[in-house]
């Protein structure tokens, strides 16, 4: 069974710019998450989505945003980037079990 | 809110010396637990959970934890560490207060084993 799969693996944006992350989940997940993960502050949750509805979300501000696809695929976009989103962005998805979450490799994301 | 501690930030060890990490946590209801491992250049590994039942709970590698409840911990034990186990060790509970499906993780442990 293939894994939780992200790409790209590695953005370099500038301030002000917008990126899009894609996440493909494992065959059958239907709930993907995502995560924040810097130094600082460790790892945060971002949102989370299921059935291509919104769950939950973190304390992140408007400029974090996401959505899922019918086949479970899920993307991420940050508009206006500022500094302090170089992080590596997590994609965390689980099936039947809640709360089990497989990760994806992630995607470093720089801002300059 | 719902938090978890982990109390040591890096911890560096001698190979075949015994490793306890902690973790605690704030929830006081039944609650599930994780430990996670991020391998140098690696993705996040499930290393345990814990769900229900025995307290003791074993996962790969040789790792095991204990979960406490009346001292809401759920530490990380190995008897004998490797130099293969150099990496950063994340203890995690499920976000109870909003609804299910995402996590809340600890700071992490950095653990550096020397050969």
């Amino acid at each position: 069974k293939a894994g939780v799969t992200q790409t790209p693996r590695y953005l370099i944006k500038t301030r002000g710019q917008q990126v899009t992350l894609s996440c493909s989940p494992i065959s059958g997940h239907r709930s993907v998450s995502w995560y924040q993960q810097t130094p600082g502050q460790g790892l945060q949750f971002l949102f989370e989505y299921f059935s291509e509805t919104q769950r939950n979300k973190g304390n992140f501000p408007g400029r974090f945003s996401g959505r899922q696809f019918s086949n479970s695929r899920s993307e991420m976009n940050v508009s206006t980037l500022e500094l302090g989103d170089s992080a590596l962005y997590l994609c965390a998805t689980s099936g039947l079990v809640t709360n089990e979450q497989f990760f994806g490799p992630g995607t470093r994301l720089t801002v300059l | 809110a719902q938090s978890v501690s982990q109390h040591n930030h890096h911890v560096i060890l001698s190979e075949a010396a015994s490793l306890e990490l902690g973790c605690n946590y704030s929830y006081g209801g039944t609650v599930n637990l994780f430990w996670y491992v991020q391998y140098p250049g690696q993705h996040l590994q499930l290393l345990l959970k814990y769900f229900s039942g025995d307290p003791l709970v074993k996962g790969i590698k040789g790792f095991e934890a204990e979960f406490i409840k009346s001292k809401f911990s759920f530490n990380l034990r190995k008897p004998s560490v490797q130099w293969s186990d150099t990496a950063e060790y994340f203890c995690a509970v499920p976000n109870y207060g909003g609804s299910q499906g995402n996590l809340i993780f600890g700071k992490g442990t950095k653990l550096s084993v020397k050969p």
